[in-house]
């Protein structure tokens, strides 16, 4: 296991498509979470979950971001109908948690989106 | 709601001299700090919580609450300190806040 790992790691699509990417996080670690983040600026939360459980959701993350994390191990985050204002660094980032403490997140490398 | 800010995009600075990055944050509670690291093309990662009030690469974090800051600071910087520092808060939920980041440069 050498980290979180994110698929693909760019992604380019047109404009009206539907997108998916996979975060696979630390196979131990139960909390899992995405991010997104533009030029000039730190991650911006969307979702968490706990186990398979997704927990929160970011109010800015519209109804055309959907994630699962099925099993409780791997994630997916899709966009539909994808807009140019979509393009960004999607990361994902996970960590081992029982309690309210955050403990410390690791982070994959990122999916790299650029819309046309 | 919570806030965090980071005033300066951009830090500049020849080696050995001192590092200060500020970070003002707005929460109403008890927060949990962080300063977060990315170095040249390498994935985002935790540098320092302030629970844990230790040094990291000789970099150290102080919470102030009256002040609701927690600024980085290291004596001397090195040219490997080089990277974007992102400061992050946790206040009820578990989900953080992270700030805009700042770009470090340590010149030779």
């Amino acid at each position: 296991d050498t980290g979180v790992s994110q698929d693909p790691r760019h992604k380019i699509t047109k404009r009206g498509q539907n997108v998916t990417f996979r975060c696979d996080p630390i196979s131990e670690h139960n909390r899992l979470y995405w991010y997104r983040q533009t030029l000039g600026q730190g991650p911006e939360f969307l979702t968490y979950f706990q186990n398979e459980a997704q927990l929160e959701k970011s109010r800015l993350l519209s109804d055309r971001f959907s994630a699962e994390r099925p099993k409780g191990s791997f994630s997916t985050l899709e966009i539909q109908r994808t807009e140019q204002g979509d393009s960004a660094m999607y990361l994902c980032a996970s960590s081992w948690g029982t309690s309210g403490r955050l403990v410390e997140q690791f982070f994959g490398p990122g999916t790299r989106l650029t819309v046309l | 709601a919570q806030r965090v800010t980071q005033p300066e995009k951009l830090l500049s600075v020849f080696k050995g001299a001192p590092v200060e990055l500020k970070c003002n944050y707005s929460y109403s509670g008890s927060p949990e700090l962080f300063w977060y690291v990315q170095y040249s093309r390498q994935r985002l990662q935790l540098l320092l919580r302030h629970i844990s009030r230790e040094s990291i690469k000789g970099f150290t974090a102080d919470l102030n609450k009256g002040e609701t800051s927690f600024h980085l600071k290291k004596p001397f910087a090195q040219e490997e300190d080089s990277a974007m520092y992102y400061c992050a808060l946790k206040g009820g939920s578990y989900i953080p806040t992270f700030g805009r980041g700042t770009s470090l440069i340590v010149h030779p």
